[in-house]
């Protein structure tokens, strides 16, 4: 149990196009939804907190009009990332807890690379 | 805010023992995870500590000490599979149970050699 999936598992766009990470809770209802992003060699640094049906809760020096997160339903969660530059080519990982739970379970990750 | 140290890299022979240490500084803390990471993956659950003391779990065990701010992740019987990062997070406890994050440390890449 407690399966996390994203899509899509690497994308490759543009500079100054959109792009759209889903999230997916197969098998439980995430409350709470975290978005993280990770650099090569680096650990994960955690971008924004998600609870269903409210605004989600961003980490100080992220940007909340560029990285545009939906969490509208108990087993999905949206990452937006608008007007794409380089330097935002990064792996991408989500995580889902359930209520009233302390772990997070990671799904596999989302590497994008802007071109 | 937190700080979270650990050691970059280590390296370890087939068959034997490895400990890798974590320390931390946090104004809530409620709990410290140890998550496994091989390179292009999503981290894996390892352990979890919240009470001081040592946690085991076949060939990984993991140790809290709260009022040090120090835990270890300690590896037996090494395998050639666990050559990758492992990663100490702790558990912050915010100001309610909705605001509880993770955070991570830098990771130890771990490379086991035959």
């Amino acid at each position: 149990g407690a399966v996390v999936s994203q899509h899509p598992s690497w994308v490759i766009c543009k500079s100054g196009t959109s792009v759209k990470i889903e999230c997916r809770s197969l098998d439980f209802q995430a409350t709470t939804m975290f978005w993280y992003r990770q650099f090569p060699k680096q650990s994960l640094m955690l971008m924004a907190t998600s609870n269903e049906g409210s605004k989600a809760t961003y980490e100080q020096g992220v940007e909340k009009d560029k990285f545009l997160i939906n969490h509208a339903s108990l087993t999905l969660s949206t990452l937006t990332v608008t007007s794409a530059h380089p330097e935002d080519s990064s792996f991408y990982i989500c995580s889902a807890r359930a209520g009233g739970t302390y772990e997070q379970y990671f799904g596999p990750g989302t590497r994008l690379t802007v071109t | 805010g937190q700080n979270i140290d650990q050691p970059t890299e280590m390296t370890a022979t087939e068959g034997a023992i490895v400990q890798i240490n974590c320390t931390y500084q946090t104004s809530g803390f409620n709990g410290l995870f140890w998550y496994q990471q091989h390179a292009g993956e999503a981290p894996t659950f390892l352990s979890y500590n919240v009470l001081d003391g040592l946690e085991e779990k076949g060939r990984f065990s993991s140790f809290l000490s709260r009022s040090k701010g120090y835990s270890y992740l300690l590896l037996k019987e090494l395998q050639m599979k666990d050559s990758a990062s492992y990663l100490c997070a702790v558990r912050d406890r915010g100001s309610n149970f909705g605001n509880e994050k993770l955070t991570f440390g830098t990771g130890t890449r771990l490379t086991i050699i035959p």
